[in-house]
């Protein structure tokens, strides 16, 4: 299986910050990468997809970058509604893999 | 609206069997690949399954193979997880989802999931 290594774990930032997540792939992946949020209690929700496409309904502060191996999300002005849970995952193999999650918190 | 709602989740003894259901509705069920993730409490995402549009072709984690199964009904547009032998380690938050292709696949839309607790 691919394993998908993300950074930092976790992470404190303040409202107005820009954040960067990085999340790289145990072999090229190309561009079959994906990023979504999960907020507590709530399901994931897609952000980026193809590493670098916003989804539909996607606030634009969001944007995704990378191929190969290493992949970064970034958020260029954190809002109080972006601190929540992020995952990145491959789509490459027929067996999808997660990073293990970064959790962004209130500084 | 599109949306897909599981149910079937509950509490198990290990050893035991469960299906899981996920119901389509607002789109062409029959059009799409369908997934299951799950989430342990306090833990990330893990894929543990996939069918494709016409349910000829699966492919499991390696950790539920043998004991979970996945199918889907098109005529009724619901997906299914029949889950037998169940452990401890099976206790999760288990969530459908549709897989979308646009230069690559994605999990377009997620369930809200549902908690399956196998526990004595």
């Amino acid at each position: 299986d691919i394993q998908m290594t993300q950074s930092p774990s976790s992470l404190s930032a303040s409202v107005g910050d820009r954040v960067t997540i990085t999340c790289r792939a145990s072999q090229s992946i190309s561009s079959y990468l994906n990023w979504y949020q999960q907020k507590p209690g709530k399901a994931p929700k897609l952000l980026i997809y193809a590493a670098s496409s916003l989804q539909s309904g996607v606030p634009s502060r969001f944007s995704g970058s990378g191929s190969g191996t290493d992949f970064t999300l970034t958020i260029s002005s954190l809002q109080p509604e972006d601190f929540a849970t992020y995952y990145c995952q491959q789509s490459y193999s027929t067996s999808i893999t997660f990073g293990q999650g970064t959790r962004l918190e209130i500084k | 609206e599109v949306q897909l709602v599981e149910s079937g989740g509950g509490l198990v003894q290990p050893g035991g069997s469960l299906r899981l259901s996920c119901a389509a509705s607002g789109f062409t069920f029959s059009s799409y690949w369908m997934h299951w993730v799950r989430q342990a409490p306090g833990k990330g995402l893990v894929w543990v399954s996939r069918i494709n549009s016409d349910g000829s072709s699966t492919s499991y984690a390696d950790s539920v193979k043998g004991r979970f199964t996945i199918s889907r009904d098109n005529a009724k547009n619901t997906l299914y997880l029949q889950m037998n032998s169940l452990r401890a380690e099976d206790t999760a938050v288990y969530y459908c989802a549709r897989d979308t292709y646009s230069s690559g696949w994605y999990l377009s839309l997620w369930g809200q999931g549902t908690l399956v607790t196998v526990s004595s």
